[in-house]
Protein backbone atom coordinates (compact mmCIF):
# COMPACT_ATOMS: atom_id res chain seq x y z
CA UNK A 1 0.00 0.00 0.00
CA UNK A 2 1.54 3.51 -1.12
CA UNK A 3 1.78 5.90 1.98
CA UNK A 4 0.13 8.68 0.15
CA UNK A 5 -2.36 8.43 -2.20
CA UNK A 6 -3.43 10.77 -4.62
CA UNK A 7 -5.34 10.62 -8.41
CA UNK A 8 -3.25 11.05 -10.41
CA UNK A 9 -6.24 13.25 -13.28
CA UNK A 10 -6.28 15.23 -15.27
CA UNK A 11 -8.52 16.73 -13.36
CA UNK A 12 -10.37 19.06 -15.70
CA UNK A 13 -12.61 22.18 -14.51
CA UNK A 14 -14.03 25.05 -16.15
CA UNK A 15 -12.60 28.65 -15.27
CA UNK A 16 -14.64 30.07 -12.04
CA UNK A 17 -15.61 26.67 -10.84
CA UNK A 18 -14.59 25.09 -7.39
CA UNK A 19 -11.60 22.66 -8.10
CA UNK A 20 -11.13 19.75 -5.16
CA UNK A 21 -8.35 17.51 -5.10
CA UNK A 22 -8.31 14.78 -2.20
CA UNK A 23 -5.33 12.66 -0.84
CA UNK A 24 -5.15 9.87 1.59
CA UNK A 25 -2.37 8.89 4.03
CA UNK A 26 -1.83 5.16 5.42
CA UNK A 27 0.61 6.83 8.66
CA UNK A 28 -1.86 7.54 11.41
CA UNK A 29 0.51 9.03 13.14
CA UNK A 30 1.01 11.90 10.70
CA UNK A 31 0.02 15.33 12.19
CA UNK A 32 0.56 17.72 9.68
CA UNK A 33 0.21 18.37 6.12
CA UNK A 34 1.16 20.01 3.15
CA UNK A 35 0.60 21.06 -0.62
CA UNK A 36 2.57 22.14 -3.00
CA UNK A 37 1.86 23.13 -6.43
CA UNK A 38 3.99 22.47 -9.28
CA UNK A 39 4.42 23.90 -12.66
CA UNK A 40 5.20 21.99 -15.26
CA UNK A 41 8.81 22.64 -15.65
CA UNK A 42 9.35 24.29 -12.75
CA UNK A 43 10.17 23.60 -8.86
CA UNK A 44 7.42 22.71 -6.30
CA UNK A 45 6.23 25.18 -4.35
CA UNK A 46 4.22 25.30 -1.05
CA UNK A 47 1.22 26.21 -1.05
CA UNK A 48 -0.90 25.76 2.02
CA UNK A 49 -0.13 23.90 5.41
CA UNK A 50 -2.42 22.17 7.93
CA UNK A 51 -1.45 21.51 11.70
CA UNK A 52 -5.46 20.59 13.06
CA UNK A 53 -8.41 18.80 12.20
CA UNK A 54 -10.93 20.88 10.49
CA UNK A 55 -10.70 23.40 7.75
CA UNK A 56 -7.57 26.06 7.03
CA UNK A 57 -7.94 28.67 4.47
CA UNK A 58 -6.05 31.05 2.60
CA UNK A 59 -7.43 33.48 -0.16
CA UNK A 60 -9.31 31.20 -2.74
CA UNK A 61 -7.48 27.86 -1.30
CA UNK A 62 -8.93 25.80 1.09
CA UNK A 63 -7.39 23.24 2.78
CA UNK A 64 -8.97 20.63 4.61
CA UNK A 65 -7.15 17.45 7.42
CA UNK A 66 -9.77 14.67 8.54
CA UNK A 67 -7.70 12.26 10.65
CA UNK A 68 -9.96 10.30 11.53
CA UNK A 69 -10.56 8.80 7.95
CA UNK A 70 -6.99 9.86 7.47
CA UNK A 71 -7.69 12.47 4.47
CA UNK A 72 -6.49 15.34 3.35
CA UNK A 73 -7.95 17.90 0.53
CA UNK A 74 -7.57 21.01 -1.15
CA UNK A 75 -10.28 23.43 -2.34
CA UNK A 76 -9.29 25.93 -4.85
CA UNK A 77 -12.24 28.44 -5.78
CA UNK A 78 -13.12 30.06 -8.38
CA UNK A 79 -10.27 28.85 -10.45
CA UNK A 80 -8.34 30.61 -12.76
CA UNK A 81 -6.21 28.87 -15.76
CA UNK A 82 -3.11 30.30 -13.89
CA UNK A 83 -3.79 26.75 -11.27
CA UNK A 84 -3.19 24.48 -13.64
CA UNK A 85 -0.23 22.55 -12.46
CA UNK A 86 0.10 19.31 -10.54
CA UNK A 87 -0.89 19.29 -7.19
CA UNK A 88 1.37 17.68 -4.57
CA UNK A 89 -0.03 16.33 -1.25
CA UNK A 90 2.76 15.95 1.06
CA UNK A 91 2.69 14.52 5.54
CA UNK A 92 5.59 16.56 7.06
CA UNK A 93 8.63 14.33 7.34
CA UNK A 94 8.90 14.38 11.29
CA UNK A 95 13.14 14.06 12.28
CA UNK A 96 13.96 10.31 11.66
CA UNK A 97 10.98 10.34 9.49
CA UNK A 98 11.14 10.18 5.51
CA UNK A 99 9.06 12.50 3.58
CA UNK A 100 7.02 11.00 1.35
CA UNK A 101 4.91 12.44 -1.53
CA UNK A 102 1.67 11.90 -3.01
CA UNK A 103 1.95 11.31 -7.21
CA UNK A 104 0.33 14.49 -7.37
CA UNK A 105 -2.80 15.72 -9.51
CA UNK A 106 -2.59 17.39 -12.52
CA UNK A 107 -5.41 20.22 -12.77
CA UNK A 108 -6.38 21.53 -15.99
CA UNK A 109 -8.55 24.56 -15.97
CA UNK A 110 -10.23 25.20 -18.67
CA UNK A 111 -10.78 29.12 -19.80
CA UNK B 1 16.27 36.51 1.11
CA UNK B 2 17.45 34.61 -0.98
CA UNK B 3 15.91 31.39 -1.75
CA UNK B 4 17.36 27.76 -2.67
CA UNK B 5 20.70 27.62 -4.97
CA UNK B 6 21.19 24.30 -6.44
CA UNK B 7 24.28 24.02 -9.05
CA UNK B 8 24.72 22.85 -11.72
CA UNK B 9 21.48 23.62 -13.01
CA UNK B 10 22.05 21.18 -16.10
CA UNK B 11 24.69 18.37 -16.77
CA UNK B 12 25.05 15.07 -19.34
CA UNK B 13 27.44 12.60 -17.97
CA UNK B 14 27.89 9.18 -19.02
CA UNK B 15 27.26 5.38 -17.55
CA UNK B 16 29.79 4.60 -15.41
CA UNK B 17 30.82 8.23 -14.14
CA UNK B 18 29.75 9.61 -10.83
CA UNK B 19 28.19 13.40 -10.67
CA UNK B 20 28.11 15.62 -7.52
CA UNK B 21 25.89 18.14 -6.95
CA UNK B 22 25.33 20.94 -4.40
CA UNK B 23 22.73 22.93 -2.35
CA UNK B 24 23.10 25.64 -0.81
CA UNK B 25 19.71 26.31 1.61
CA UNK B 26 17.62 29.28 2.86
CA UNK B 27 19.85 31.56 5.53
CA UNK B 28 19.04 29.56 8.98
CA UNK B 29 17.66 26.26 7.75
CA UNK B 30 19.07 23.63 9.30
CA UNK B 31 17.28 21.11 7.13
CA UNK B 32 18.29 20.38 3.90
CA UNK B 33 16.61 16.87 1.32
CA UNK B 34 17.52 15.76 -1.79
CA UNK B 35 14.63 14.35 -4.11
CA UNK B 36 15.04 12.47 -7.42
CA UNK B 37 12.13 13.50 -9.88
CA UNK B 38 10.90 11.32 -13.06
CA UNK B 39 7.83 10.64 -15.00
CA UNK B 40 7.87 7.78 -14.19
CA UNK B 41 8.02 7.80 -10.20
CA UNK B 42 7.18 11.15 -9.04
CA UNK B 43 9.08 12.65 -6.43
CA UNK B 44 11.20 10.59 -4.53
CA UNK B 45 12.37 11.27 -1.50
CA UNK B 46 16.46 10.73 -1.09
CA UNK B 47 17.63 11.37 2.39
CA UNK B 48 17.50 14.33 4.87
CA UNK B 49 20.47 15.65 6.34
CA UNK B 50 20.02 17.76 10.05
CA UNK B 51 22.58 19.65 11.78
CA UNK B 52 25.25 17.35 9.52
CA UNK B 53 23.59 14.54 10.21
CA UNK B 54 21.99 11.94 8.07
CA UNK B 55 18.19 11.30 9.45
CA UNK B 56 17.31 8.95 7.03
CA UNK B 57 17.33 7.90 3.73
CA UNK B 58 15.17 6.87 1.05
CA UNK B 59 15.39 3.99 -1.31
CA UNK B 60 18.16 4.16 -3.34
CA UNK B 61 21.15 2.16 -3.53
CA UNK B 62 24.10 3.04 -2.22
CA UNK B 63 25.89 4.99 -4.94
CA UNK B 64 23.90 7.89 -4.18
CA UNK B 65 24.95 9.59 -0.87
CA UNK B 66 24.94 12.76 0.52
CA UNK B 67 26.41 14.96 2.71
CA UNK B 68 26.31 18.56 4.52
CA UNK B 69 29.07 20.81 6.05
CA UNK B 70 28.40 22.94 9.19
CA UNK B 71 27.18 26.25 7.09
CA UNK B 72 23.94 24.04 5.90
CA UNK B 73 25.35 23.19 2.82
CA UNK B 74 24.98 19.91 0.87
CA UNK B 75 26.35 18.54 -1.60
CA UNK B 76 24.47 14.80 -2.99
CA UNK B 77 27.13 12.91 -5.01
CA UNK B 78 25.97 9.70 -7.62
CA UNK B 79 28.44 7.52 -8.59
CA UNK B 80 28.63 4.94 -11.33
CA UNK B 81 26.04 6.22 -13.52
CA UNK B 82 23.15 4.46 -15.14
CA UNK B 83 20.79 5.67 -17.70
CA UNK B 84 17.97 5.28 -15.74
CA UNK B 85 19.84 7.97 -13.41
CA UNK B 86 18.70 10.38 -15.51
CA UNK B 87 16.58 12.61 -13.81
CA UNK B 88 15.76 16.24 -12.08
CA UNK B 89 17.83 16.77 -8.69
CA UNK B 90 15.77 18.68 -6.29
CA UNK B 91 17.02 19.93 -3.19
CA UNK B 92 14.55 21.60 -0.42
CA UNK B 93 15.35 23.77 2.74
CA UNK B 94 13.16 23.97 5.52
CA UNK B 95 14.04 25.05 9.28
CA UNK B 96 13.49 21.85 10.74
CA UNK B 97 13.68 20.97 14.38
CA UNK B 98 15.00 17.86 16.54
CA UNK B 99 11.62 16.16 15.60
CA UNK B 100 10.26 17.58 12.42
CA UNK B 101 11.58 18.83 8.73
CA UNK B 102 8.90 21.26 8.43
CA UNK B 103 7.64 23.55 4.81
CA UNK B 104 9.88 22.45 2.17
CA UNK B 105 11.43 25.13 0.17
CA UNK B 106 12.78 23.82 -2.85
CA UNK B 107 15.28 24.82 -5.35
CA UNK B 108 15.45 25.02 -9.04
CA UNK B 109 16.72 21.50 -9.01
CA UNK B 110 19.72 20.07 -11.04
CA UNK B 111 18.55 18.21 -14.49
CA UNK B 112 20.69 15.62 -15.13
CA UNK B 113 20.69 13.92 -18.47
CA UNK B 114 22.67 10.28 -19.03
CA UNK B 115 24.20 8.96 -21.94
Amino acid sequence: QKEVEQNSGPLSVPEGAIASLNCTYSDRGSQSFFWYRQYSGKSPELIMSIYSNGDKEDGRFTAQLNKASQYVSLLIRDSQPSDSATYLCAPEGGGYQKVTFGTGTKLQVIP
Amino acid sequence: KAGVTQTPRYLIKTRGQQVTLSCSPISGHRSVSWYQQTPGQGLQFLFEYFSETQRNKGNFPGRFSGRQFSNSRSEMNVSTLELGDSALYLCASSTGTSGSIGELFFGEGSRLTVL
